[in-house]
């Protein structure tokens, strides 16, 4: 079965500063994708960035990239240069194997980004 | 392109009344899903479906079912709500059967009381 775990409940950043957001996962697949989705207030999951567990560089989206150790079994979230619009719950995610059918997400990170 | 539509917006209802919650998406994605969406409990697969015509039960399937005739639609049905359905309920597609992109509708928030 796969889990994920997001230990940071919230976390308040200033403006232009960078966050990063942490995910670790526990799997026995092999083949398996890490996701990560924004939910700002109005409820909306926002897609932002997968990564592949046999991608070797680490995805990278803008200001958003993916920090993955697979050894460590991590895939943080950082975000360059953080802006108001940034502030929002972030959700880490991941499929397990080939066709899986689901997304299995850890309980989220609420970010403040103060101005 | 409107991508994923959810229908209703809100909802109010009655313990025990029969409920369909309308999902609809405009990419000719092959899969689409439902998630629940609890407090502190992050997002439940309910139901997904592969392709039109299948369709399979998720992590929490109780209580709830689907169908997909089309591509397009794919809703989901309370038979008999329950106050522990009160929940934000998310529907989402993907191009194929093995998820590397996956993209939500707006949400229904259903209360059951």
């Amino acid at each position: 079965a796969q889990k994920i775990t997001q230990t940071q409940p919230g976390m308040f950043v200033q403006e232009k500063e960078a966050v990063t957001l942490d995910c670790t996962y526990d799997t026995s697949d092999q083949s398996y994708g890490l996701f990560w989705y924004k939910q700002p207030s109005s409820g909306e999951m926002i897609f932002l960035i997968y990564q592949g567990s046999y991608d070797e560089q680490n995805a990278t989206e803008g200001r958003y990239s993916l920090n993955f150790q697979k050894a460590r079994k991590s895939a943080n979230l950082v975000i360059s240069a953080s802006q108001l619009g940034d502030s929002a719950m972030y959700f880490c995610a991941m499929r397990g194997g080939q066709g899986a059918q689901k997304l299995v997400f850890g309980q989220g990170t609420r970010l403040t980004i103060n101005p | 392109i409107a991508g994923i539509t959810q229908a209703p917006t809100s909802q109010i209802l009655a313990a025990g009344r029969r409920m369909t919650l309308r999902c609809t998406q405009d990419m000719r994605h092959n899969a689409m899903y439902w998630y629940r969406q609890d407090l502190g409990l992050g997002l439940r697969l309910i139901h997904y479906s592969n392709t039109a015509g299948t369709t399979g039960k998720g992590e929490v399937p109780d209580g709830y079912s689907v169908s997909r005739a089309n591509t397009d639609d794919f809703p989901l049905t309370l038979a008999s709500a329950v106050p522990s359905q009160t929940s934000v309920y998310f529907c989402a597609s993907s191009p194929g059967w093995t998820i590397n992109e996956q993209f939500f509708g707006p949400g229904t928030r259903l209360t059951v009381l």
